[in-house]
């Protein structure tokens, strides 16, 4: 079974600084992955994703994440920060479940706060 | 892309009784998922909604507990019965985008359903 861990449960940054948020996985197969993003009151919509390919890949609003496969990680990155990029982020890895059936396994979230 | 709605938005129940949530899409889909987000938890997968067959149910979720229908395309319910207060949770739908040819893996998501059980 897959797992993911996001190492920080809420980040504090002033306005322009730069923002990486830890993202790592474990699951003996091939992965897809996702960041995720909640603003306040909103549903969950996709940043970004890595399938194949490039291992950075670049999202929506100015994020990118890199996808390292032999750290199992997939860290999100944006090198100046807006107060409206103040939401919950959530990491998650595409694999096989138990029941057989293809899933999303999700990161506990990390919140972002940006304060202007 | 996906439009998800969840009636109710929120809902207060009591001890011993049961819910159910129902999910609209704007489109047609094979595959519908419920998910649970425990406070301070993580996204987690209770069920794989497919039209015209029972539903796939993950380790730890049984579905007496959490029955689920699945009418047509663009329908779903989730049932939460017997509710205690552990099962206060936001409950989420949500659909995958098979994008064709091939399926893109992404998951596009309702605003969910936050029930609190007193």
């Amino acid at each position: 079974a897959q797992s993911v861990s996001q190492h920080n449960h809420h980040v504090i940054l002033s306005e322009a600084a730069s923002l990486e948020l830890g993202c790592n996985y474990s699951y003996g197969g091939t992965v897809n992955l996702f960041w995720y993003v909640q603003y306040p009151g909103q549903h969950l919509q996709l940043l970004l994703k890595y399938f194949s390919g490039d291992p950075l890949v670049k999202g929506i609003k100015g994020f990118e994440a890199e996808f390292i496969k032999s750290k199992f990680s997939f860290n999100l990155r944006k090198p100046s920060v807006q107060w409206s990029d103040t939401a919950e982020y959530f990491c998650a890895v595409r694999g096989r479940s138990g029941a057989g059936s293809y899933q999303l396994t999700f990161g506990k979230g990390t919140k972002l706060s940006v304060i202007p | 892309s996906a439009v998800i709605s969840q009636k109710p938005s929120r809902d207060i129940c009591q001890r011993g009784t049961s819910l159910t949530i129902q999910c609209q899409v704007d489109s047609q889909v094979t595959m519908m998922f419920w998910y649970r987000q425990q406070p301070g938890q993580s996204l987690t997968l209770i069920a794989t909604a497919n039209q015209g067959s029972e539903a796939t149910y993950e380790s730890g979720f049984v579905i007496d507990k959490f029955p689920i229908s699945r009418p047509n395309l663009t329908f779903s319910t989730l049932t939460v019965s017997n509710m205690s207060p552990e099962d206060s949770s936001i409950y989420l739908c949500s659909v995958e985008d098979r994008g064709g040819a091939r399926n893109t893996g992404e998951l596009f998501f309702g605003e969910g359903s936050r029930l609190t059980v007193l």
